[in-house]
């Protein structure tokens, strides 16, 4: 079995400074990590993946990730929240199939 | 780059009435996945689809629900008697081959029950 806490349903920020949306797992087998971004009224888009190999991945607009087997985490942090970062954005668990978490409002305030 | 399509878009149907949600995967996907987000909340596994047939089912997923690919390229997600509840984004997605792909998503389809 597999699932995915996201530890705060709203984030809010400032722009500029850092942002850190907490995401921890539960995997009988070794976990694939995503996180995704979803802009209002639109779909799901891929920011970054964990697979295999290096613990700290990098995805798109800045984000990055570090997957941490002795912790269960896999949180993702931007060092500088821009407005355009505004969303929610999904934590997801993959072995055949994927969970997901129940999302994080991100509120970037100017 | 290839990607996952899905028609329509936008569907709005009464409430007892069958609905149709197509998706069109990307061509040499292997493994076919439909989630559901009601407004507002996470986005919920229904089902996957491998070999043509079901390899899993949420809770959702009850009778009324039935999932089927009838020719090589389309997949679709049938509701047999909609209900108010219903009203949700739905997302079809896909993956290749092996464990833990990533799995692409198409734009989805808002489905409205009235």
């Amino acid at each position: 079995a597999q699932s995915v806490t996201q530890l705060g349903s709203h984030v809010s920020v400032s722009e500029g400074a850092l942002v850190l949306l907490r995401c921890n797992y539960s995997s009988s087998v070794p976990p694939y990590l995503f996180w995704y971004v979803q802009y209002p009224n639109q779909g799901l888009q891929l920011l970054l993946k964990y697979t295999t190999g290096a613990t700290l991945v990098k995805g798109i607009n800045g984000f990055e990730a570090e997957f941490k087997k002795s912790e269960t985490s896999f949180h993702l942090t931007k060092p500088s929240a821009h407005m355009s970062d505004a969303a929610e954005y999904f934590c997801a668990v993959s072995t055949y199939d994927m969970r997901f978490g129940a999302g994080t409002r991100l509120t970037v305030k100017p | 780059e290839p990607e996952v399509t899905q028609t329509p878009s936008h569907q709005v149907t009464q409430m007892g009435q069958e609905v149709i949600l197509r998706c069109v995967p990307i061509s040499n996907h292997l493994y076919f996945y439909w989630y559901r987000q009601i407004l507002g909340q996470k986005v919920e596994f229904l089902v996957s689809f491998y070999n043509n047939e079901i390899s899993e089912k949420s809770e959702i997923f009850d009778d009324q629900f039935s999932v089927e690919r009838p020719d090589g390229s389309n997949f679709t997600l049938k509701i047999r008697s909609t209900k108010l509840e219903d009203s949700a984004m739905y997302f079809c997605a896909s993956r290749g081959t092996g464990v833990g792909g990533e799995q692409y998503f198409g734009p989805g389809t808002r489905l409205t029950v009235t």
